[in-house]
C-alpha cells in the first residue's frame, strides 16, 4: 500500500523557470517529511525536509510547502538550473513506524537550458 | 571519503547462489537500514538497526539476513537467489532511530541481478 504518492512521474522546466514537485500522502501519522534528490547510479541524498508543525521551509533556491489538511506537499525550485536536472523522492516518517522513510516513486526532473 | 560505503556496486549472479552486500559508514551514527528499489522504482525499507540491535524487521523473506557486527557495519546476506531479488540495495544511516529531524543519509546502491 503506497502511503506516500508523486503522481508525476516527470516534468521538464525551462532554465530559469520555477519547477515544483508535488507530492501526496495518505498517513495521517506522518510527522516530517523529506525530499531526496537523486542522480542515476548514485544514492538518494538529502534535499530539504519539513516537520509537520511548521507549513514552509526554505533553503536558497529549494522551499518546501506542507498542506496538513490536504496531506500535500510540494517542492519549489527557484530558479531552476541544469545541474538540478535528476529524479526527486518525496519521503515521510511517523513515529509509529520507527522513523523510517516511506518513498514515493520519486518524479524525473529535467531543466533544459 | 565516502560517508556510507556498500560493496560491491554491481553484482551478477545465478538463482539458488548466497551472496552478501557489505555496508560502512563513517559518520558515526548509531542507527543503520537496508533499502530496496525494485523494477517499479518503489523505494522501500527492509530492516533497521539501532546500535547492532534490531529494531525494523519489514515483511521481507527469511532468506534475507542482516547482520550488525559493530554499529558502523550492516551487512545483508541474501540466501538462495530468487530472479524477483534482482533490485538496487540501498545502505543508510542516520544518527537516531527515532525522534523527528531524522535525516537518513544513503550509499550509492548495489545492483544485483539474479540470472
Amino acid at each position: 500500500d503506497q502511503q506516500v504518492k508523486q503522481n508525476s512521474p516527470s516534468l521538464s522546466v525551462q532554465e530559469g523557470r520555477i519547477s515544483i514537485l508535488n507530492c501526496d500522502y495518505t498517513n495521517s501519522m506522518f510527522d516530517y517529511f523529506l525530499w531526496y534528490k537523486k542522480y542515476p547510479a548514485e544514492g538518494p541524498t538529502f534535499l530539504i525536509s519539513i516537520s509537520s508543525i511548521k507549513d514552509k521551509n526554505e533553503d536558497g533556491r529549494f522551499t518546501v510547502f506542507l498542506n496538513k489538511s490536504a496531506k500535500h506537499l510540494s517542492l519549489h525550485i527557484v530558479p531552476s538550473q541544469p545541474g538540478d536536472s535528476a529524479v526527486y523522492f518525496c519521503a515521510a516518517s511517523a513515529i509509529n513506524s520507527g522513523y523510517a522513510l516511506n518513498f514515493g516513486k520519486g518524479t524525473s526532473l529535467l531543466v533544459t537550458p | 571519503d565516502t560517508a556510507v560505503s556498500q560493496t560491491p556496486k554491481y553484482l551478477v549472479t545465478q538463482m539458488g547462489n548466497d551472496k552478501s552486500i557489505k555496508c560502512e559508514q563513517n559518520l558515526g551514527h548509531d542507527t543503520m537500514y537496508w533499502y530496496k528499489q525494485d523494477s517499479k522504482k518503489f523505494l522501500k525499507i527492509m530492516f533497521s538497526y539501532n546500535n547492532k540491535e534490531l529494531i525494523i524487521n519489514e515483511t521481507v523473506p527469511n532468506r534475507f539476513s542482516p547482520k550488525s557486527p559493530d554499529k558502523a557495519h550492516l551487512n545483508l546476506h541474501i540466501n538462495s537467489l530468487e530472479l524477483g531479488d534482482s533490485a538496487v540495495y540501498f545502505c543508510a544511516s542516520s544518527q537516531l532511530p527515532t525522534g523527528s529531524g531524522n535525516t537518513i543519509y544513503f550509499g550509492e546502491g548495489s545492483w544485483l541481478t539474479v540470472v
